[in-house]
């Protein structure tokens, strides 16, 4: 079983919300773990959205809108990217990350499609 | 102005060896961790290498351990990347990264093939 899961794809309509979710594999508890979020158009590098922990152990990437924000489900052991306000530029993969076991890893990534 | 630029990317044939480099600027290289992360055509992210600032903690994937070595020379602020024994499933953008800061190069392209 993977460390990290996403959904595949996701859509939604310009100027609805779109919750990402990043869930842990079991026995690895999403409070411990910082987790980081980034966003990737095609042909360009990944780009730094945000990294959340708790609320008090959080970081904005530089020049990110705040309607990206950052939280977890504990019960669903899961990390979640919630971008508000949907635009089309926000049309891209988006991956999740965190470290673990001295290792870095990725999720697969979810495909945000603004319709 | 944070700025990573990767370099030393090519066509290698299978079984063959390259040696990345990625040369940063902007920021203290020395205190800092780096990674390399790699990308296959139309796939996902995939972490590949860590190395601490001064060099003493080292990781690597699975899918790399044995075959690639990752090293850094804080004196020239630069990182790199020695891979031997390439394989077809190899090929892939390489990038240097900051990848708990957020800071990317635009990644080098390794392309393994007879």
């Amino acid at each position: 079983q993977a460390v990290l899961t996403q959904p595949s794809s996701l859509s939604a309509s310009p100027g609805a919300s779109a919750s990402l979710t990043c869930t842990l594999r079991s026995g690895i508890n999403v409070g411990t773990y910082r987790i980081y979020w980034y966003q990737q158009k095609p042909g360009s590098p990944p780009q730094y959205l945000l990294r959340y922990k708790s609320d008090s152990d959080k970081q904005q990437g530089s020049g990110v809108p705040s309607r990206f924000s950052g939280s977890k489900d504990a019960s669903a052991n899961a990390g979640i990217l919630l971008i508000s306000g949907l635009q089309s530029e926000d049309e891209a993969d988006y991956y999740c990350m965190i470290w673990h076991s001295s290792a870095y890893v990725f999720g697969p990534g979810t495909k945000v499609t603004v319709l | 102005e944070v700025q990573l630029v990767e370099s030393g990317g090519g066509l290698v044939q299978p079984g063959g060896s390259l040696r990345l480099s990625c040369a940063a600027s902007g920021f203290t290289f020395s205190s800092f961790e780096m990674n390399w992360v790699r990308q296959s055509p139309g796939k996902g992210l995939e972490w590949v290498s860590y190395i601490s600032g001064s060099g003493s903690a080292i990781y690597y994937a699975d899918s790399v351990k044995g075959r690639f070595t990752v090293s850094r020379d804080n004196a020239k602020n630069s990182l790199y990347l020695q891979m031997n024994s390439l394989r077809d499933e190899d090929t892939a953008v390489y990038y240097c990264a900051r990848v708990s800061i957020g800071d990317w190069g635009q990644g080098t392209l390794v392309t393994v093939s007879s």
